[in-house]
């Protein structure tokens, strides 16, 4: 099955720098990638995702880069904001039925 | 948008005791909804895919006898604990994927289930 690695499991940055989040996944058939911010015990939001047709994409501050051929995807924040902090979760999926999740970021930005 | 709700938001149980959670699609049709664990400060545990009219399909490790999932509709599904025990304390989160093009799944808010 699929295994999705996430680096790194914490990140502190100062507000107004920019944050990268990578996530490695072993199945060469997955073809959608999604990015999930979770805030504390609530749940997680999608805030981009990501198809293997596509190499990049950008929404405001946060955009995600794909390489399929080694096989990692990573997520961009620009410009930081203390609302951002929270934990981020990528995932990977093949036919839409089965997601697995990397393990996690927990994202701390400091004013 | 979406939206996916649970309930109930926050269980609390003896051992021994079956608990029920519900996972309903309020504003679209689920083809697919999604059951997960999740641990304090960890990530999303996948536990059972489940379609709707058809039996779950669980992962490796998880029992389904104990973990009882049953897709009635295109807009609720839900979790039974059976037998539950102190380890099966737990943030459970379901998600819903609508049969589009979109792989996109909602989740719902998360039910925790504390068992004593």
């Amino acid at each position: 099955g699929e295994n999705v690695e996430q680096h790194p499991s914490t990140l502190s940055v100062q507000e107004g720098d920019s944050a990268v989040i990578k996530c490695t996944y072993s199945d060469s058939a997955s073809n959608y990638f999604p990015w999930y911010k979770q805030e504390l015990g609530k749940r997680p939001q999608l805030i981009i995702d990501i198809r293997s047709n596509v190499g990049e994409k950008k929404d405001q501050r946060i955009a995600v880069t794909l390489n399929k051929t080694a096989k990692h995807f990573s997520l961009h924040i620009t410009e930081t904001q203390p609302e951002d902090s929270a934990v981020y979760f990528c995932a990977a999926s093949d036919t839409g039925n089965q997601f697995y999740f990397g393990t996690g970021t927990s994202l701390t930005v400091i004013p | 948008g979406a939206v996916v709700s649970q309930h109930p938001s926050w269980v609390i149980c003896k051992s021994g005791t079956s608990v029920k959670i519900e996972c309903r699609s309020l504003d679209f049709q689920a083809t697919t909804m999604f059951w997960y664990r999740q641990f304090p400060k960890q990530s999303l545990m996948l536990m059972a895919t489940s379609n709707e009219g058809s039996k779950a399909t669980y992962e490796q490790g998880v029992e389904k006898d104990k973990f009882l999932i049953n897709h009635a509709s295109l807009t609720l599904s839900t979790l039974t604990v059976t037998s539950a025990h102190p380890e099966d304390s737990s943030f459970y989160i379901c998600s819903a994927r609508w049969g589009g093009a979109t792989d996109t799944q909602y989740f719902g808010p998360g039910t925790r289930l504390t068992v004593l």
